[in-house]
């Protein structure tokens, strides 16, 4: 298994600033995902962070609202810029090896209101 | 609208069994997963179960499968006050993504 920890934990921001959130993995993961938890709501994927190349988003977000990088194997951070209210949800990286027996694990989630 | 449909809220009595149900609409998933989160937590890997499987078993969790109808359920025997949380049901796509349904509210009364 693999433990991911992610800081900060939890922030409260004012609005038009930015907040990068880091996600360590105790291991090498091939693949490093993050997600937005808003409030009363389930998972929503913002992009796959790709080792030495950018990103790949899904649809709805855009890198320049949400900065990725991911270095190496065991890191990722992910930047929302710009924040407003709305972006107040909780943000989530996940790791898995990438292989047929695949797991995804979770860091705790990093909480953002933004006011 | 999603993928992975679960019902909202399950209200269940100390000692008594519990049953999630959730569908799937991806009959190429190759794994579904079942994750617990309790509040002001992130998510715990509770269980998955591979496509190619009918049922998995794990201490007091059950997961049965039916790929025809793609139903995944998941029992949780013997009902505790901690197993109160939210519960979701996900897909793993192809490309490794999962994708989650919009969670149970187990509550479990004494």
């Amino acid at each position: 298994s693999a433990v991911i920890s992610q800081k900060p934990s939890r922030d409260i921001c004012q609005r038009g600033t930015s907040l990068t959130i880091q996600c360590q993995v105790d291991s090498q993961v091939t693949m490093m995902f993050w997600y937005r938890q808003q409030p009363g709501q389930s998972l929503t994927l913002i992009a796959t962070a790709n080792q030495g190349s950018e990103a790949t988003y899904e649809s709805g977000f855009v890198i320049d609202k949400f900065p990725i990088s991911r270095p190496n194997l065991t890191f990722s951070t992910l930047t929302v810029s710009n924040m407003s209210p709305e972006d107040s949800s909780i943000y989530l990286c996940s790791g898995g090896l990438g292989t047929q027996k695949e797991t995804q694990y979770f860091g705790p989630g990093t909480r953002l209101l933004v006011l | 609208g999603e993928d992975v449909e679960q019902s909202l809220f399950l209200s269940v009595r100390e000692g008594d069994s519990s049953v999630i149900n959730c569908t799937y609409t991806d009959s190429s998933s190759t794994y579904l997963y079942w994750y617990k989160q309790e509040p002001g937590a992130g998510l715990q890997l509770l269980t998955y179960i591979f496509s190619n499987m009918d049922m998995k078993q794990d201490q007091r969790l059950t997961v049965l499968l039916n790929k025809k109808d793609k139903h995944l359920s998941l029992r949780i025997a013997d009902t505790q006050t901690g197993d109160s949380a939210i519960y979701f049901c996900a897909e793993r796509l192809n490309d490794y993504k999962l994708s989650f349904g919009a969670g149970t509210t187990v509550t479990v009364r004494a």
